[in-house]
């Protein structure tokens, strides 16, 4: 079956660690989103692209890298340098600009 | 002004009743819109889309679309408790270098009482 998948489920992260999520998808999506979600609150855009080896930052950037070295995988990592990165992280693709986009199941990131 | 606002509710529903829920967005320019079902833990999942205006009706859900306006709303006929979640209103909004990005809102808490 045709989807995102994200890797791990859930994650912790230690005091000065990069941590890096997996998002891979198989549905020949050109365009791949990553998103945060606090508690109560909606999704914020982090990282987009919309082709392979191109990227754009969306409204959270700052702590976070990216990379688009293949069609099917958008790898997010979250660096030392967000001191709250404590979250739910969502990874989404899309056909076309205009139309729904496709969620993975997410990652669940903490703080040890 | 956020670009997409809802109410974040809690909204409280009878059993059988309709639920209504209500988005406004800022681009006027927008031309799609979505509304998202969001259960605790889990990912947004797609219940309804709409790009024009007036009503689209799917099953027990029903989207309505008024671009004059800049809001989008959902109703929910039969409301069940199953139907007890956050409901995510989603606007495609112009992003930078003419890149458009989806963008969501808070999100309504809405719960459904036996």
């Amino acid at each position: 079956d045709g989807g995102i998948t994200q890797s791990p489920k859930y994650l912790f992260r230690k005091e000065g660690q990069n941590v890096t999520l997996s998002c891979e998808q198989n549905l020949n999506h050109d365009a791949m989103y990553w998103y945060r979600q606090d508690p109560g609150q909606g999704l914020r855009l982090i990282y987009y692209s919309q082709i392979v080896n191109d990227f754009q930052k969306g409204d959270i950037a700052e702590g976070y890298s990216v990379s688009r070295e293949k069609k099917e995988s958008f790898p997010l990592t979250v660096t030392s340098a967000q001191k709250n990165p404590t979250a739910f992280y969502l990874c989404a693709s899309i056909s076309q600009v205009g139309q729904p986009q496709h969620f993975g199941d997410g990652t669940r990131l903490s703080i040890l | 002004q956020k670009e997409v606002e809802q109410n974040s509710g809690p909204l409280s529903v009878p059993e059988g009743a309709i639920a209504s829920l209500n988005c406004t967005y800022s681009d006027r320019g927008s031309q799609s819109f979505f509304w998202y079902r969001q259960y605790s833990g889990k990912s947004p999942e797609l219940i309804m889309f709409i790009y024009s205006n007036g009503d689209k009706e799917d099953g027990r859900f029903t989207a309505q679309l008024n671009k004059a306006s800049q809001y989008v709303s959902l109703l929910i006929r039969d409301s069940q408790p199953s139907d007890s979640a956050t409901y995510l209103c989603a606007v495609w909004l112009d992003g930078i270098q003419g890149a458009q990005k989806l963008v969501f809102g808070q999100g309504t808490r809405l719960t459904i009482n036996p």
